[in-house]
């Protein structure tokens, strides 16, 4: 079984500095992809990264990168220059294998992670 | 936004009653899902689908069924509504390509149960 562990309820930043929230997650497969999704006040669920298991190098999205440690099991999302419109809670999620497979893409989520931009 | 629309965005309804909750995709993606959030769960899977007529359970499918007639369409059904299903329920579509991965969610259905 996948499972997914946000240890932080809530995090606080300044506005224009580095932000770090945690995500652990425990699985037996060999093939997995992890995710970061924002969810704002108004609700949508927003795609922010994807690391797939075998990716060498940690994903990139502009002001987001996922530090990806697979020996210790982490996929830590980092925010640079943080800005007030990214108060938000955010998610971490995994899928399992099965790429093409009839079970693909089922994501196992954390319980979230409430982050606060401070001006 | 992968094209994907919810309907009806919010539902207020009485236990006991059935409730259709519809998900519409307009890109032909394969894979459709849905979840519910709650507070203090995250999202959980309910069903899933990998194709016309393919459909198969999640992690918290009771009380639940789902039909996928046409690939565009993903219906979530309540038999019978009950109070622990008033949630908020998000339909999403898995895009898979050759160097990435992404799953995308529709806007989110507030179903209320009374």
């Amino acid at each position: 079984a996948q499972k997914i562990t946000q240890t932080q309820p809530g995090m606080f930043v300044q506005e224009k500095e580095a932000v770090t929230l945690d995500c652990t997650y425990d699985t037996s497969d060999q093939s997995y992809g992890l995710f970061w999704y924002k969810q704002p006040s108004s609700g949508e669920m927003i795609f922010l990264i994807y690391q797939g298991s075998y990716d060498e190098q940690n994903a990139t999205e502009g002001r987001y990168s996922l530090n990806f440690q697979k020996a210790r099991k982490s996929a830590n999302l980092v925010i640079s220059a943080s800005q007030l419109g990214d108060s938000a809670m955010y998610f971490c999620a995994m899928r399992g294998p099965g790429a093409g497979g009839t079970s693909y893409g089922k994501l196992t989520f954390g319980q979230g992670t409430i982050l606060t931009v401070h001006p | 936004d992968a094209g994907i629309t919810q309907s009806p965005r919010h539902k207020v309804t009485e236990t006991g009653t059935p409730v259709t909750l519809r998900c519409h995709q307009t890109e032909n993606h394969r894979y459709m899902y849905w979840y519910r959030q709650d507070p203090g769960h995250g999202l959980r899977l309910i069903h899933y689908s990998y194709g016309v007529k393919d459909t198969d359970k999640g992690e918290v499918s009771d009380g639940y069924s789902v039909s996928r007639s046409k690939t565009e369409d993903f219906l979530l059904t309540l038999e019978s509504a009950t109070s622990s299903q008033t949630s908020v329920y998000f339909c999403a579509i898995s895009q898979v390509g050759s160097s990435t991965d992404t799953q995308y969610f529709g806007p989110g259905t507030r179903l209320t149960v009374l």
